[in-house]
């Protein structure tokens, strides 16, 4: 079992649909919960930030984590196309690298 | 600018042929990753420094690479005796204080 899974899609929506991406971890030691969206030939560029269970939102977008579950997810609200990338659930441990799950490619369409 | 640089952005080789990548992390950032990204994965760790010293390598890091920051600023990747198996995009990112990384565009390296 790798430590994080994560659905790699592709996963359609249409524009202003509510956008739901999950993964699964299975290392307890994982303390930081990010998400990262990437676009082609691009680095990953961060957009959210936590570290404890709850939820936590930022414009459009909501993080959620449970650490009970060792399952979390991202939210987009009102989807635009420019919201089309591929989404990088990542985790780590204090202090320490980051584990990426596979990413999700999402495609908005008009 | 003041996000994380690297350096060449496309490198395209001939099997066998050494080559470095340099990267410039983000101002007054003391720790610096090396990640390694293939066609339709994430990225996976493959080194990281703490100001110049070099605290961690992942067993993807084969004795034909090698990684420096020599003043803990700016870093370089190098590989050596390049095989088709290292096509692939080659990311840093940096980081301070518990902070989470931020990462440049990477160098996408392919071999002919």
């Amino acid at each position: 079992q790798k430590e994080v899974e994560q659905d790699p899609g592709p996963l359609s929506v249409p524009e202003g649909a509510i956008v739901s991406l999950n993964c699964t971890y299975s290392n307890s030691a994982f303390q930081y919960f990010m998400w990262y969206r990437q676009y082609s030939r691009k680095g990953p560029e961060l957009l959210m930030y936590t570290y404890s269970s709850g939820n936590k939102e930022d414009g459009r977008f909501t993080a959620q984590v449970d650490k009970s579950s060792k399952y979390i997810s991202l939210f987009i609200r009102d989807s635009q196309p420019s919201d089309s990338a591929t989404y990088l659930c990542a985790m780590s441990a204090r202090d320490d690298k980051i584990i990426f799950g596979k990413g999700t490619r999402l495609h908005i369409l008009p | 600018d003041t996000g994380v640089s690297q350096d060449p952005r496309h490198k395209i080789t001939k099997r066998g042929q050494n080559v470095t990548f340099r990267c410039d992390p983000i101002s007054e950032h003391n720790r610096l990753y090396w990640y390694r990204q293939t066609l339709g994965q994430g990225p996976e760790f493959l080194t990281y420094f703490q100001n110049e010293a070099q605290l961690e390598k992942s067993r993807l890091l084969s004795d034909r690479f090698s990684a420096e920051r020599p003043k803990g600023s700016f870093s370089t990747l190098e590989i050596q005796r390049t095989e088709q198996g290292d096509s692939a995009m080659y990311l840093c990112a940096s980081t301070i204080n518990n902070q989470p990384q931020h990462f440049g565009d990477g160098t996408r390296l392919s071999i002919l």
